[in-house]
């Protein structure tokens, strides 16, 4: 079955940097598009970033541009966020997703979800 | 930027019909997906491009779309459809979410 699950989370300090894992199994992964979303403790969904199937293309949200960077190892079937930088109110559970499609600057739906792993900015 | 308006909260009684708005400037050209959140559970697609359902996904959950106000509606409600719903779309290479609508089934 479809698969997704999020690895790396911790507390870490203000400033420091954390890298984040998403495994996928049970669907071919260089297929599809995909994302990091965030949300913080009690608040809604907040899109993080995007990686094109291949790679060739990746967006971010303002509120993390320049200090986290998306990739992908579709030979492992991997996807990674790195975090440097970090503030307290990047504090929020780190879930990935998956887009059918990506193309023109947009993807389809999200048609699949990992449970999450939680990411604490605290000193 | 971007934004997506929803009613903070929904109460609906068992059985009958629940109706989640979603805000955005002419929200009607753009796909607009739903999702469900239970909580401890993973976020589940439950409508796609609008009116569209996912394998697996009830009858019960239909949408609609244009103009400035996209809707989910939820019919017959079960307990079992209490959580949280987002709407989403994609805007200037910007994936934006709504801000959440908390479903209550009384």
């Amino acid at each position: 079955q479809i698969q997704l699950v999020e690895s790396g989370g911790g507390v870490v300090q203000p400033g420091t940097s954390l890298r984040l894992s998403c495994a996928g199994s049970g669907f071919i992964f260089s297929n599809f598009g995909l994302h990091w979303v965030r949300q913080a403790p009690g608040k809604g969904l907040e899109w993080v970033a995007v990686i094109w199937s291949d790679g060739s293309d990746k967006y971010y949200a303002d509120s993390v541009k320049g200090r986290f960077t998306i990739s992908r190892d579709n030979s492992k079937n991997m996807l990674f966020l790195q975090m440097t930088g970090l503030r307290g109110d990047d504090t929020a559970v780190y879930y990935c997703a998956r887009s059918e499609y990506c193309g023109g600057g947009v993807c389809s739906d999200f048609d699949w979800w990992g449970p999450g792993t939680l990411v604490s900015v605290s000193s | 930027s971007y934004e997506l308006s929803q009613p903070l909260s929904v109460s609906v009684a068992l059985g009958q019909t629940a109706r989640i708005s979603c805000g955005g400037d002419n929200i009607g050209s753009k796909h607009v997906h739903w999702y469900q959140q239970r909580p401890g559970q993973a976020l589940v697609l439950v409508l796609y491009r609008g009116v569209h359902r996912p394998s697996g996904i009830p009858e019960r959950f239909s949408g609609s779309n244009s103009g400035n106000t996209a809707t989910m509606t939820i019919s017959t409600a079960q307990a079992g459809d209490e959580a949280d719903y987002y709407c989403q779309v994609w805007d200037s290479s910007t994936a934006v979410f709504g801000t959440g609508t908390k479903v209550t089934v009384l």
